[in-house]
Formats: C-alpha cells, sequence, structure tokens
C-alpha cells in the first residue's frame, strides 16, 4: 500500500519560520511534491525534489531524504497569505500520483 | 493561456441521477488526470490520460464511475448512478509531459457536487 503522513495542523506567527515534515512509504519512488493549496481554491505547485538535498526557491525550501522516506517544505518569513493547507505528494510510479492528507497552516500576526 | 477549464463548478442533484464532469486541459498537454477531494479522504487519484488513452484507472471507486478523453482538449468523468458518498470536490489537472524536471501538474478550478 501507499502511506503518506504529515501533521494535520500547524501555527506559526507572521515573520517566523516553520518547517512542514512528510514522511512517505510507497511501491515506488519517481520525485516529491509539495502544493499549496488555499482554501476553496485547486491546488498549486510549489516544488519538486527527485535527489536528496536541499532545493530553493525564494521564501520556500524543500528537503528530501530517499533513505528515510522523508521530506520537509520550510517556509521563510511568513506573511499572512501563506496560510494555507500545504500537501506533499509522492510520484509513484508513471503519472501516478499518491498524496499526504495536507497541513493546515495557520499565520498568525 | 485560460488554464484548466472545469465545468460546472457547482452541481447539486439527486441520488440515483447521472452526473457529467466536464474538462478542458490546457493546450499542449499530454496528460489529463481526475481527482477527488474530501475531507475524510483528502485527494485521491481517480484516472489518468496520456495522449487520449486511459494509462492507469486504479483509483476509479466503482463501476457507477467512468471517464473518456475523445480528444486531446477534451475529457468528462460520468457517474451513474450518483449516491451521497459521491459528494466531494472534483478536480482536473494537466501535465505538459515533456520530459522535462519536473512535469508538474496544472489544476482545473473543481468541481463541487453535491448528492442529496
Amino acid at each position: 500500500g501507499q502511506n503518506i503522513d504529515q501533521p494535520t495542523e500547524m501555527t506559526a506567527t507572521e515573520g517566523a519560520i516553520v518547517q512542514i515534515n512528510c514522511t512517505y512509504q510507497t511501491s515506488g519512488f519517481n520525485g516529491l511534491f509539495w502544493y499549496q493549496q488555499h482554501a476553496g481554491e485547486a491546488p498549486t505547485f510549489l516544488s519538486y525534489n527527485v535527489l536528496d538535498g536541499l532545493e530553493e526557491k525564494g521564501r520556500f525550501s524543500s528537503f528530501l531524504s530517499r533513505s528515510k522516506g522523508y521530506s520537509y517544505l520550510l517556509l521563510k518569513e511568513l506573511q499572512m497569505k501563506d496560510s494555507a493547507s500545504y500537501l506533499c505528494a509522492v510520484r509513484v510510479y508513471g503519472q501516478n500520483f499518491v498524496f499526504g492528507p495536507g497541513t493546515r497552516l495557520s499565520v498568525l500576526p | 493561456d485560460a488554464g484548466v477549464i472545469q465545468s460546472p463548478r457547482h452541481e447539486v442533484t439527486e441520488m440515483g441521477q447521472e452526473v457529467t464532469l466536464r474538462c478542458k486541459p490546457i493546450s499542449g498537454h499530454n496528460s489529463l488526470f481526475w481527482y477527488r477531494q474530501t475531507m475524510m479522504r483528502g485527494l485521491e487519484l481517480l484516472i489518468y490520460f496520456n495522449n487520449n488513452v486511459p494509462i492507469d484507472d486504479s483509483g476509479m471507486p466503482e463501476d457507477r464511475f467512468s471517464a473518456k478523453m475523445p480528444n486531446a482538449s477534451f475529457s468528462t468523468l460520468k457517474i451513474q448512478p450518483s449516491e451521497p458518498r459521491d459528494s466531494a470536490v472534483y478536480f482536473c489537472a494537466s501535465s505538459p509531459l515533456s520530459g522535462g524536471r519536473t512535469d508538474t501538474q496544472y489544476f482545473g478550478p473543481g468541481t463541487r457536487l453535491t448528492v442529496l
């Protein structure tokens, strides 16, 4: 089976740094994706990792360790508009994606 | 580009009725995905197509669900007969499948389906 775990909810303060963790156990692995989803809207792509290490993209960074089945999304200089759900997804084979349950992040003033 | 287009945006129907959801992918994209999202089960992949051909439909919940992609610019997801437990947001997504680094998916706005 496929299993992806993320914390259900997190809270952080505007201007702070927050790390959202994702652990996965899947039958295959061909890349890990992070998506942002605001309430009532569609998911939008944030980042992609296929090799171990850190990928940086402005205020957002994503890390992957394939041997540990672990990834995290790091958000710096938090803004109110970062309040959203963050979805971790593994492309297990071909174009078959398995999504985690999502982490709802609340950014407080 | 207009992005992925889905219709209708909202659908309310009664149990037993047929429901058809429509999707127009981004022009030039070769892959098309249908997802269902609920609070209980999160985002689930139902089926995906490459070059109009269904590749993996293992996520389709049961025979009441069917999907077609008659050409590169149109796909439908049909539920017949519908049941209250089918109530969810259904997303369509497309991807370029260009062999590029990410081949990320672009999601449509979704169809919110309520079955009474």
